[in-house]
């Protein structure tokens, strides 16, 4: 139990384009999903806090209005990649928690590379 | 402030050889969880253990152990008999209740198991 599902696992866009990234979970209601960026040989960095039926919580120094989170039910939250630049190339993985005791389940991560 | 530190950067082993890997946590919470994280080349992450802050006991999973000694704050991860599929980088990790139960992650070991 406690699969998530993250889509696309690789996905190259072009400068200025914007990219959506799913997260899914499979067999449970996820109240709470997480999004990580991961640089190259570097560790996970949290990126937002996405709670089903409100807004986003950023990280600092993360901006809100490049990278929209939505969470729009309890199964799903998304993270879309605005305007995107060369600079934000990097892996992306999301988690999902369904209470703290049961830990938290990781997608499989997305590469996503902007040329 | 929450802090996981993995010491060790990068450790190469010879294949059957054991190998430890360290983790010191820093929290001021006397509520936490302790994880342990495998993530393959592949990039997924994979959980391996979850360790509340009033379990000290060791633990055992096959080729893998556990040490948690809250009075140094480590948490640190054996593999005995270590083998070439066991190459991935390791991550440390902790949940402070406090801290809104997000995730921080130390930087991570690579491990390298050679044949």
């Amino acid at each position: 139990g406690a699969v998530v599902s993250q889509h696309p696992s690789r996905v190259i866009c072009k400068s200025g384009t914007s990219v959506k990234i799913e997260c899914r979970s499979l067999d449970f209601q996820a109240t709470t999903m997480f999004w990580y960026r991961q640089f190259p040989k570097q560790s996970l960095m949290l990126m937002a806090t996405s709670n089903e039926g409100s807004k986003a919580t950023y990280e600092q120094g993360v901006e809100k209005d490049k990278f929209l989170i939505n969470h729009a039910s309890l199964t799903l939250s998304t993270l879309t990649v605005t305007s995107a630049h060369p600079e934000d190339s990097s892996f992306y993985i999301c988690s999902a928690s369904r209470d703290r005791n049961y830990g938290y389940t990781f997608g499989s991560g997305t590469r996503l590379t902007v040329v | 402030a929450q802090k996981v530190t993995q010491a060790q950067t990068e450790i190469s082993v010879v294949e059957k050889e054991d190998v430890t890997l360290d983790c010191v946590y820093e929290t001021r919470d006397t509520t936490y969880y302790l994880f342990w994280y495998k993530q393959p080349p592949s990039g997924e992450l994979v959980f391996l253990i979850r360790r509340n802050s009033f379990d000290e006991q060791n633990e055992i999973s096959g080729r893998y152990s556990w040490n948690f000694q809250k009075s140094t704050s480590s948490f640190n991860f054996t593999i005995t008999a270590s083998q070439v599929v066991d190459s991935a980088v390791y991550f440390c990790a902790l949940i402070v209740m406090e801290y809104g139960n997000k995730l921080v992650f130390g930087a991570g070991t690579i491990l390298r198991v050679k044949s």
